[in-house]
């Protein structure tokens, strides 16, 4: 039972236009939302996040867009730059719980 | 500061044969997790620890075992290795704000043959 699903394993994207990446959750308990990056051979870093109080969290070229009602959250990249090439996943955790559940994630390609 | 590290990068193991994959911290942080990252499949948690002193299940947690070593330090031991257990294994700790972001370590690559 997938609980955190991004249903796009891969996106290609022009340099300079945006790149959205979507997720989906079932788990009505889940209130707080992350994204990762993952390089190859590294480990994923933390790069925005949300709780379920807000509906939009920006942080530079990242915004995240949260709709609680669809049970939807996305990522915006703009504008996307080579470097932003990567794997995103999406997480989510919620109440008390300290353990998140990630998606399977979304490779990122951004061609010059 | 080093953050998150793991030992080994790299292993090669045998069915049947056991290790032990290395994890430590020094963030000061409560909460440390196992994760398993493979094709398709996304970061599964094995196992974490909430606080030094406690161990709890994640969703793919048998054939593995943990121990909380002490604040910093978080092991994880497959006792007869499978090769259904070739993966990339990332271990992590949080912050100790409710909303703490979690940090990764570089991860190791394992083999079952």
């Amino acid at each position: 039972d997938q609980q955190v699903k991004q249903n796009s394993p891969s996106l290609s994207v022009q340099e300079g236009r945006i790149s959205i990446l979507n997720c989906d959750y079932t788990n009505s308990m889940f209130d707080y939302f992350l994204w990762y990056k993952k390089y190859p051979a590294e480990g994923p870093t933390f790069l925005i996040s949300i709780s379920s109080i807000k509906d939009k969290n920006e942080d530079g070229r990242f915004t995240v867009f949260l709709n609680k009602s669809a049970k939807h959250l996305s990522l915006h990249i703009v504008p996307s730059q080579p470097g932003d090439s990567a794997v995103y996943f999406c997480a989510a955790s919620g109440g008390t719980a300290s353990k998140l559940t990630f998606g399977t994630g979304t490779r990122l390609q951004v061609t010059l | 500061n080093a953050g998150v590290t793991q030992t080994p990068k790299f292993q090669v193991l045998k069915t049947g044969q056991s290790m032990t994959l290395q994890c430590a911290q020094d963030m000061n942080h409560n909460s440390m997790y196992w994760y398993r990252q493979d094709p398709g499949m996304g970061l599964r948690l094995i196992y974490y620890s909430a606080s030094e002193g406690t161990t709890d299940k994640g969703e793919v947690p048998n054939g593995y075992n943990v121990s909380r070593l002490n604040k910093r330090e978080f092991s994880l031991r497959l006792e007869s290795a499978a090769p259904s257990q070739t993966s990339v294994y990332f271990c992590a700790s949080r912050e100790p704000r409710p909303r703490g972001e979690q940090f990764f370590g570089p991860g190791t690559r394992l083999t079952v043959l």
